[in-house]
């Protein structure tokens, strides 16, 4: 089983529409992220949370929202889809520890019409 | 402010060394990490540096000089798989978060 799950793996919605994408990890890693990935773009942080009361804003957070409902648990939401929203989602984990590198879930391909 | 410079693509023979550099800038820094994506994929965790100098790590070797902002992945008898993204990602000590380079795309020809 994968340490670090996405759901879904694949998502095609329209314009406007309310999507949640889920990450739960098994690591026990206190650190989470959700990244997005364009290509020619390389990965960009959204959101990050270092422990379940504390969320951060990324470089690029307009139009997202999160909820770390768990330590295991760590969802991504946007609120009303547009098109420019289409791409790969990352969620990541980390330790605490910086020299410890940070763990990927398998992604999820969102297409939004 | 933060910047990352990798080769947007590179190729190479199977069976050959191939070096791919990054520089960087980052508001402090505390390590660099590289990765591999196949397309479509996930990124797996390649190598860390934080001190000056080279890790070794079977085919991969990673090198890193901090007063130079410059690191660089090398890897050696390249086989089919290794044809993948290779991302470069600093952390920056002021805010603790990796910035991911675009990546070098690696292409493996026979």
């Amino acid at each position: 089983d994968a340490d670090v799950t996405q759901t879904p793996r694949n998502r095609i919605t329209k314009t406007g529409k309310r999507i949640m994408l889920e990450c739960s990890q098994t690591k026990g890693h206190d650190r989470m992220y959700w990244y997005r990935q364009d290509p020619g773009l390389g990965l960009r942080l959204i959101y990050y949370s270092f422990d379940v009361k504390d969320i951060n804003k990324g470089e690029i957070s307009d139009g997202y929202s999160v909820s770390r409902q768990a330590q295991a648990k760590f969802s991504l939401s946007l609120e009303s889809a547009i098109p420019n929203q289409t791409a790969l989602y990352f969620c990541a984990t980390s330790d605490t520890h910086t020299s410890q590198p940070q763990h990927f879930g398998d992604g999820t391909r969102l297409s939004i019409l | 402010g933060q910047n990352i410079d990798q080769p947007t693509e590179m190729t190479a023979t199977e069976g050959a060394i191939v070096q791919i550099n990054c520089t960087y800038q980052t508001s402090g820094f505390n390590g660099l990490f590289w990765y591999q994506q196949h397309a479509g994929e996930a990124p797996t965790f390649l190598s860390y540096n934080v001190l000056d100098g080279l890790e070794e790590k079977g085919r991969f070797s990673s090198f890193l000089s901090r007063s130079k902002g410059y690191s660089y992945l090398l890897l050696k008898e390249l086989q089919m798989k290794d044809s993948a993204s290779y991302l470069c990602a600093p952390r920056s000590s002021n805010t603790g978060k990796l910035i991911f380079g675009q990546g070098t795309t690696l292409q493996v020809k026979p």
